[in-house]
């Protein structure tokens, strides 16, 4: 089966500052999401991108599909940013379903 | 429409007894998914509808756990004699038809055996 790792595992900011967060597929895929999950469990959809760059107000993000690679970026980050995010992507092996990473936990400090 | 919506959203359960939960989905996708999140993990595919045809099933689906759709709207998924192992958030999620299309997810239910 396919492979999905982010990177970093962690990652503590102090408000205001910007962050890069990677996500590696080990084959090929159809379709890739990028997910807030906020304190309550609830998966927010950021970005549905299986290839090219997306911007939504100070997030954005690149897959680069044939590289096997996505990057999310926070600009300016907030406290509210504060959550894990979770990369995950839809592999041609499968009837659709999401193969997810284990998330980067992002801590926003004051 | 509200997205999807699951109920409910805690249960806490003895070990042994049998818990049913439910999701909506947005009403006009015909796909949904079921999916298990344990802590510190991401979360992991268990099953798959499209309408009422349940068409794929993960090996994390045990004899214990089994999941309806019989009209092609709300589904259902049971887990008969829990164990304290099946303490987990319970993820549902909804796409529409389409080769490849974006999934989106309820709330979730977060199941505690005691």
């Amino acid at each position: 089966g396919i492979q999905v790792e982010q990177s970093p595992p962690d990652l503590i900011l102090q408000e205001g500052a910007n962050s890069t967060l990677r996500c590696n597929f080990s084959d090929s895929v159809n379709n890739l999401q990028w997910f807030h999950q906020n304190p309550w469990g609830q998966l927010i959809n950021l970005f549905y991108i299986p290839s090219g760059t997306k911007q939504n107000g100070r997030l954005s993000a690149t897959t680069v599909a044939t590289e096997r690679y996505s990057l999310l970026y926070i600009s300016s980050s907030q406290t509210t940013d504060s959550g894990v995010y979770f990369c995950a992507v839809n592999w041609r092996g499968s009837q659709g379903n999401l193969i997810f990473g284990k998330g980067t936990k992002l801590s926003v400090k004051p | 429409d509200t997205g999807v919506s699951q109920d409910p959203r805690h249960k806490i359960t003895k070990r042994g007894q049998n818990v049913t939960f439910r999701c909506d989905p947005i009403s006009e996708h015909n796909r949904l998914y079921w999916y298990r999140q344990t802590l510190g993990q991401g979360p992991e595919f268990l099953t798959y509808f499209q309408n009422e045809a349940q068409l794929e099933k993960s090996r994390l689906l045990s004899d214990r756990f089994s999941a309806e759709r019989p009209k092609g709207s709300f589904s259902t998924l049971e887990i008969q004699r829990t164990e304290q192992g099946d303490s987990a958030m319970y993820l549902c999620a909804s796409s529409p038809q389409g080769a490849v299309t974006e999934a989106f997810f309820g709330q979730g239910t977060r199941l505690t055996v005691v």
